[in-house]
């Protein structure tokens, strides 16, 4: 059974710092790409980044490209989120996603990410 | 950017009732249109891609149609367990994966 373990959220002030990490068990991890899509409180699903398997291919959305960092060990089956320079309206849940195609066809429990000082 | 629209917002209805929810995309996207169905507090699930392929484990109740810019994600008779709120999301073009606003299925 596919299952993505989210992780690494918290409370952080405006231009701080936090690492996401979601760790992968029920697949070949290392064979997928993977995603990044958040929810702020009460609002709908916005895409962050992808990766793809070998970390070849890293895409991010306008709205963090700079910003936050995707990366991959397929060794350790674990994805991350590296966010810096954090903005309020960087808050809500953060989920990984098992790539199929390009959706998500497995999501994670999600991670809250609230800034605020 | 693909702008994904759904329709409409919220939605009241009975169970046992036929609901059918839409969702517009703003150029062509083929048939690379996914709904997920997220109940509060949980993750979103995958119900179909391809425009009418369900996911594995989905009821057959749940279908969906369309092609190019519009689609729909029909329930055939809504069970207590499907008020949630639904999203579209087209993969056809991208960056960025777009998602819609969404559409909450609620109680009558």
């Amino acid at each position: 059974e596919v299952h993505l373990a989210d992780s690494g959220g918290g409370l952080v002030q405006p231009g701080g710092s936090l690492r996401l990490s979601c760790v992968a068990s029920g697949f070949n991890f290392g064979d997928y790409v993977m995603h990044w899509v958040r929810q702020a409180p009460g609002k709908g699903l916005e895409w962050v980044a992808s990766i793809n398997w070998n970390s070849q291919t890293v895409i991010y959305a306008d709205s963090v490209r700079g910003r936050f960092t995707v990366s991959r060990d397929n060794a350790k089956n674990s994805l991350y989120l590296q966010l810096d320079s954090l903005r309020p309206d960087d808050t809500g849940m953060y989920y990984c996603g098992k790539g199929f195609q390009w959706l998500l066809d497995h999501w994670g429990q999600g991670t809250l990410v609230t800034v605020s000082s | 950017e693909i702008v994904m629209t759904q329709s409409p917002a919220t939605l009241s209805v009975s169970p046992g009732e036929r609901v059918t929810l839409s969702c517009r995309a703003s150029q062509s996207v083929g048939i690379d249109l996914a709904w997920y169905q997220q109940k509060p507090g949980q993750a979103p699930r995958l119900l179909i891609h391809g425009s009418s392929t369900r996911a594995t484990g989905i009821p057959t109740r749940f279908s969906g149609g369309g092609s190019g810019t519009e689609f729909t994600l029909t329930i055939s008779s809504l069970q207590s367990e499907d008020f949630a709120v639904y999203y579209c999301q087209q993969y056809n073009n991208w960056p960025p994966l777009t998602f819609g606003g969404g559409t909450k299925v609620e109680i009558k």
